[in-house]
């Protein structure tokens, strides 16, 4: 299997810009976890999705941020408009959820933001 | 709620020294336990987990962790540090009633000098 894949690697945008993070989960698994990672703040969840269906966004920061999975196989994360304090590693994450919760997630290698 | 402590945001070893990375969990009913390790410019990569059969838990690369109830910790450890063990390594809890998800440590770089 792939992995987790995420596009682009690296993204450079100037402040007011829209971005938009993209994620292809593994192949059937039914949960999608967003994460940010920062050195102030360490690693963040920001939203996570079960079924294609959002479960739980209480980590998205503000409206600013809009996460849509359109089918099983495609997540994106949106920021509009950009600003610098959104520059992070923005990670997605998949696994096969389990009844007893000890399912493993299998995090892509990232999406490296800068915004100036 | 669930929360999880790594004590260290640096340990330092030399090549061939004793691992030792400290996580600590605050729950009154055991959690689930996962440590995972980041390599430079990486994503997070499953170490090892604990979901309640032998409390000792052997994971890749040499590395394993002991569950201990009483201490409410589950800390990591490889007998001898290779330079490729150089990374971050996270902490992560979930509980076992329901469905949640993961809460990580703020994590702990591991240095090793030759």
């Amino acid at each position: 299997d792939a992995g987790v894949i995420q596009s682009p690697r690296h993204e450079v945008t100037e402040m007011g810009q829209e971005v938009t993070l993209r994620c292809k989960p593994i192949s059937g698994h039914n949960s999608l976890f967003w994460y940010r990672q920062t050195m102030m703040r360490g690693l963040e969840l920001l939203i996570y999705f079960n079924n294609n269906v959002p479960i739980d966004d209480s980590g998205m920061p503000e409206d600013r941020f809009s996460a849509k999975m359109p089918n099983a196989s495609f997540s994106t994360l949106k920021i509009q408009p950009s600003e610098p304090r959104d520059s992070a590693v923005y990670f997605c994450a998949s696994s096969q959820r389990e009844t007893s919760g000890s399912d493993t997630q299998y995090f892509g290698p990232g999406t490296r933001l800068l915004v100036l | 709620a669930q929360s999880v402590t790594q004590l260290g945001s640096h340990v330092s070893v030399s090549e061939g020294a004793l691992v030792l990375l400290r996580c600590n969990y605050s729950s009154s009913v055991p959690p689930y336990l996962f440590w995972y390790v980041q390599y430079p410019n990486q994503g997070l990569q499953l170490l090892l987990k604990y979901t309640s059969a032998a409390t000792l838990v052997k994971g890749i690369n040499g590395f394993e962790a002991e569950f201990k109830k009483s201490e409410t910790s589950f800390h990591l450890t490889k007998p001898s540090a290779h330079m490729s063990d150089a990374a971050e390594y996270f902490c992560a809890v979930r509980p076992r009633r329901g469905y949640s998800t993961l809460t990580f440590g703020k994590g702990t770089m591991l240095l090793v000098s030759p």
